[in-house]
C-alpha cells in the first residue's frame, strides 16, 4: 500500500505565472483535500473533491481550481500567482470524506511565487 | 467563526515533566476535535480525536465544552515526543478541517 505522494517537491514561479501541483491519493481512497499552510501557520482548507466532484470549499479566490481524476488522483492548479501564493501546499487523502475517517497527508510541494 | 487557537507556539519541557498542549475553539455545532503531529521531516499525520478517547503514545485530549478546549497533555514527556502539534476542528457538513497555528514542543534532556 503506498502513501499520499505529491509532485513536484519544491518550485520557483514568477508573479502572474501559473501552476499545477499533481497528488496521489492512498490506494483504496476517493477523497483528496488540498490545504495551504503558509510559514508559521497552520495548513488551510482550500477545497476537496469526492468522486471527482468537488465537495467543498475553503475561502479561495476561483484562480484555485483542481481535478480529480478517475483513478482519484488529483491537481490543484493556480492561475495569475501572487507573491502571497508563496506556502507549502498539502494534499491529504481519505476512504469516504467523512470526519470519522482518518485522513493522510503527503509530504507536499514548496510553491516559492517571486 | 470557527476558529481554532493555539496561544503557544513554542514550549519547552525538561524529559520526565508533564506537558499540557493548549487548544481552545470557537465553534456553534457540535465540534468534532483533532490533534494532528508532524516530527521532523516527517509528514503530518494524526494522534488522536475526541470521539474515540484513546491514548495514544501515552497523549490524552479531553473535550471541554464548557471551556471550549481540548488540551493535549502527557504526565512524563520523552526527547522522542519533540514535534509539531496542530490541533484542528472537524466541520461537518463540509468534511474541511480548521487547523490552529501549531506549538513546537521541545523536550530538553
Amino acid at each position: 500500500e503506498t502513501g499520499v505522494t505529491q509532485s513536484p517537491t519544491h518550485l520557483i514561479k514568477t508573479r502572474g505565472q501559473q501552476v499545477t501541483l499533481r497528488c496521489s491519493s492512498q490506494s483504496g481512497h476517493n477523497t483528496v483535500s488540498w490545504y495551504q499552510q503558509a510559514l508559521g501557520q497552520g495548513p488551510q482548507f482550500i477545497f476537496q473533491y469526492y468522486r471527482e466532484e468537488e465537495n467543498g470549499r475553503g475561502n479561495f479566490p476561483p484562480r484555485f481550481s483542481g481535478l480529480q481524476f478517475p483513478n482519484y488522483s488529483s491537481e490543484l492548479n493556480v492561475n495569475a500567482l501572487e507573491l502571497d501564493d508563496s506556502a507549502l501546499y498539502l494534499c491529504a487523502s481519505s476512504l469516504a470524506g467523512s470526519l470519522s475517517d482518518t485522513i493522510y497527508f503527503g509530504e507536499g510541494s514548496w510553491l516559492t511565487v517571486v | 467563526a470557527q476558529r481554532v487557537t493555539q496561544p503557544e507556539k513554542l514550549l519547552s519541557v525538561f524529559k520526565g515533566a508533564p506537558v499540557e498542549l493548549k487548544c481552545n475553539y470557537s465553534y456553534s455545532g457540535s465540534p468534532e476535535l483533532f490533534w494532528y503531529v508532524q516530527y521532523s521531516r516527517q509528514r503530518l499525520q494524526l494522534l488522536l480525536r475526541h470521539i474515540s478517547r484513546e491514548s495514544i503514545k501515552g497523549f490524552t485530549a479531553d473535550l471541554n465544552k464548557g471551556e471550549t478546549s481540548f488540551h493535549l497533555k502527557k504526565p512524563f514527556a520523552q526527547e522522542e515526543d519533540s514535534a509539531m502539534y496542530y490541533c484542528a476542528l472537524g466541520s461537518s457538513g463540509t468534511y474541511k478541517y480548521i487547523f490552529g497555528t501549531g506549538t513546537r514542543l521541545k523536550v530538553l534532556a
